[in-house]
């Protein structure tokens, strides 16, 4: 069955360091990758997703950055940390349209990082 | 422009009591619509979803959302309510970006069930 990881659970960073939060998939090969970010406790705004290694669409530009090293690796950075950028973060995973997956597919997310930024 | 809409922030309900809690849509196409619940501090949980067919869609822990397509509706509905069921509750559908269907969510319905 597939899992998926995300960690850390809980981070608190000051203003101006660097971020590196990871996920990883297992159980599956070749799936799509996504980044949400979750304000108060309320709706998701989606940051990254990623089809392939090494191919990442940003919906919003800001101070983040994603990477997709290995095929079931998926990574938010950040160089320069923000007040702004504190919130939950959740990756989450579907299964392709080329690899059995549509429209109709759902969603699976890991148990999300806390990020505060002080 | 393609969304799904919650149009409540908050919904109260006695324990033992039917709940509903609200999605509309708005898609071009068949629409593939979907429930998420979410329980503080963890991540999102798929609960069912409705492809094409039967208009009534049986998911996990006892519930079940009903499709109108006349109305573009997709509410989430349990007969009974339990206070285990308190959480955050998400409609979602998949959105075109570039070639990819993007997983795109509402902004969220708080249930909140009383003792």
């Amino acid at each position: 069955s597939q899992t998926i990881h995300q960690w850390p659970a809980t981070l608190v960073q000051p203003v101006g360091s660097p971020l590196s939060l990871e996920c990883t998939v297992e159980g599956t090969s070749n799936p799509n990758l996504y980044w949400y970010r979750q304000a108060a406790g309320r709706g998701l705004q989606l940051l990254f997703y990623s089809v392939g290694i090494g191919q990442i669409s940003s919906e919003v530009p800001q101070n983040l950055s994603a990477s997709r090293p290995q095929d079931r690796q998926f990574i938010l950075s950040s160089k320069k940390l923000l007040l702004s950028d504190s919130g939950f973060y959740l990756c989450a995973w579907s299964v392709p349209r080329g690899g059995g997956g549509s429209l109709n597919t759902e969603a699976f997310f890991g148990q999300g990082t806390r990020l505060t930024v002080v | 422009a393609q969304s799904v809409a919650q149009p409540e922030d908050q919904v109260n309900v006695a324990e033992g009591n039917p709940l509903t809690v609200k999605c509309t849509y708005s898609v071009s196409g068949n629409p593939y619509l979907f429930w998420y619940v979410q329980y503080p501090n963890r991540g999102l949980q798929f609960l069912l979803k409705y492809i094409t067919g039967d208009n009534l869609v049986k998911g996990s822990y006892g519930f079940e959302a009903e499709f109108n397509k006349s109305q573009t509706s997709f509410h989430l509905k349990k007969p009974s309510a339990l206070v285990s069921d308190s959480a955050l509750y998400f409609c979602a559908v998949r959105l075109r970006s570039g070639g990819s269907y993007i997983p795109t969510f509402g902004r969220g319905t708080s249930l909140i069930v009383h003792p």
